[in-house]
């Protein structure tokens, strides 16, 4: 069973320029949740899609950040313009449901950005 | 809020030493708990879950038991391999929401020959 992919691993960008991220996530598996690591850190989550729904986008930096999953397959997250304090692992994961017995979150490699 | 407090790293051993990598956590109810590794280069992999009070998770020689009275999931391993080098999360899962987990700031453990 092929696992979380994510693109691409690694992202070097000047700060105000814009970056986006994929996310494949495993077949089948209806959530998916994109969570920011800085260095140091645990992750913290940024977004939660239940298909193409969002349905926790609390600690998402709306005014930079964006996500989309539009096809409730893979999905996209995008900052534009990018500040220094993004520099972090952006990490994709995906989980069959919510439910509890469901709710085993699978994660990907995640994508390295540096914001020079 | 919810939220969870791991041991600084690093943690340094030398192989077949034993490991405990202590983690607590603030939450109301009963939270489902986790710990999860980081491998170089890798992503997070479920190592262990516990979804109720003295439950005792357990995967490839490491175990935690979720002890509600003094709020703590401690990760422990009786012999310790170079292999087992790597970063731990400590993580819960509240009630209601939508499964969204909390995590540590992790603890790197670092195994020499």
């Amino acid at each position: 069973e092929a696992g979380v992919a994510q693109s691409p691993r690694y992202k070097i960008i000047e700060k105000r320029q814009s970056v986006a991220f994929w996310c494949n996530p495993i077949s089948g598996h209806a959530t998916l949740y994109w969570y920011q690591q800085i260095l140091g850190q645990g992750p913290k989550l940024l977004i939660q899609f239940q298909n193409n729904g969002v349905v926790d986008d609390s600690q998402l930096p709306k005014d930079r950040f964006s996500a989309e999953r539009l096809k409730g397959v893979d999905s996209t997250l995008k900052i534009q313009p990018a500040k220094l304090e993004d520099s972090a692992v952006y990490l994709c994961a995906s989980s069959f449901g919510q439910a509890l017995a469901k709710n085993i979150q699978y994660f990907g490699a995640g994508t390295r950005l540096s914001v020079l | 809020g919810n939220s969870v407090t791991q041991m600084e790293g690093p943690v340094t051993l030398s192989e077949e030493a034993f490991l405990t990598i202590n983690c607590t956590y603030t939450a109301t109810g009963y939270p489902s708990l986790f710990w999860y590794v980081q491998y170089p280069g890798e992503g997070l992999q479920l190592l262990l879950k516990a979804t109720k009070a003295d439950d005792k998770g357990s995967n490839k020689g490491f175990e935690a038991t979720y002890r509600k009275e003094t709020t703590s999931f401690h990760l422990e391993k009786g012999s310790v391999q170079v292999s087992d080098s790597a970063v731990y999360f400590c993580a819960l899962r509240g009630l209601g929401g939508y499964n969204k987990l909390i995590f540590g700031a992790g603890t790197r453990l670092a195994v020499h020959p």
